[in-house]
């Protein structure tokens, strides 16, 4: 059982070039979710699917899109990276109420 | 307004000491409480939750106060395994975008 996995764990891109951030979770949980956390700022939601075949804006995202390919799999997507976007981005997943299991985390250098 | 609040630190205590960190909700409507851990270059993971009766896990100790709304977390004899970030985490219900983290408070335990 590995709980959330994410790939890559690092990543260093030029202005302008896309990406695609990977995310899975064999726990069987419906929700999934894509936060990036920046110093003094704590964990901002980008996207979440709150079950497989749905998808829907969190409170940042602009510059991003998402696609839940099925339900232990949620994906993130920078078709023109911005040195804003630059930051360490978490993938989670859970079912219901209780606890929220992260990834590892990727961490991204746009340059 | 944001929907939690924490105060960052960072806390810089000596091993054995004891030490309180607080944070605020604005929704009164909230229906469930967490404490997360993170450390350094890690993903976020789950202390504790919080009861309203409070509720104790070995040194450490969690209490709600719903009239006033805030939760602390109560860490008794430092240990210097316990310097990490401390995120309080807050379930507003009602969907699967109803989770909302506190920026975190820094613990530094100092040998």
């Amino acid at each position: 059982n590995a709980g959330v996995t994410q790939t890559p764990k690092f990543q260093v891109l030029k202005t302008g070039q896309s990406m695609t951030l990977q995310c899975a979770q064999d726990m069987n949980h419906n929700s999934m979710y894509w936060y990036r956390q920046d110093p003094g700022m704590g964990l901002r939601l980008i996207y979440y699917s709150a079950s497989e075949g749905t998808t829907d804006k969190g409170e940042v995202p602009n510059g991003y899109n998402v696609s839940r390919l099925n339900k232990r799999e949620f994906s993130l997507r920078l078709e023109s990276a911005a040195p804003s976007q630059t930051s360490v981005y978490f993938c989670a997943s859970r079912t219901g109420v209780v606890e929220q299991y992260f990834g590892p985390g990727t961490r991204l250098t746009v340059t | 307004r944001k929907e939690v609040e924490q105060d960052p630190g960072p806390f810089n205590v000596p091993e054995g000491a004891t030490v309180a960190f607080n944070c605020t909700y604005s929704n009164s409507a909230s229906q469930s409480f967490f404490w997360y851990r993170q450390d350094c270059r890690k993903e976020p993971k789950l202390l504790m939750s919080v009861y309203s009766s409070g509720n104790e896990d070995g040194r450490f100790t969690a209490q709600l106060n719903r009239a006033s709304q805030y939760i602390s977390l109560l860490i008794r004899d430092s240990k210097l395994s316990d310097s990490a970030t401390y995120l309080c985490v807050v379930n507003r219900g009602g969907g699967a975008n109803n989770l909302f983290f506190g920026t975190g408070t820094r613990l530094t335990v100092i040998p």
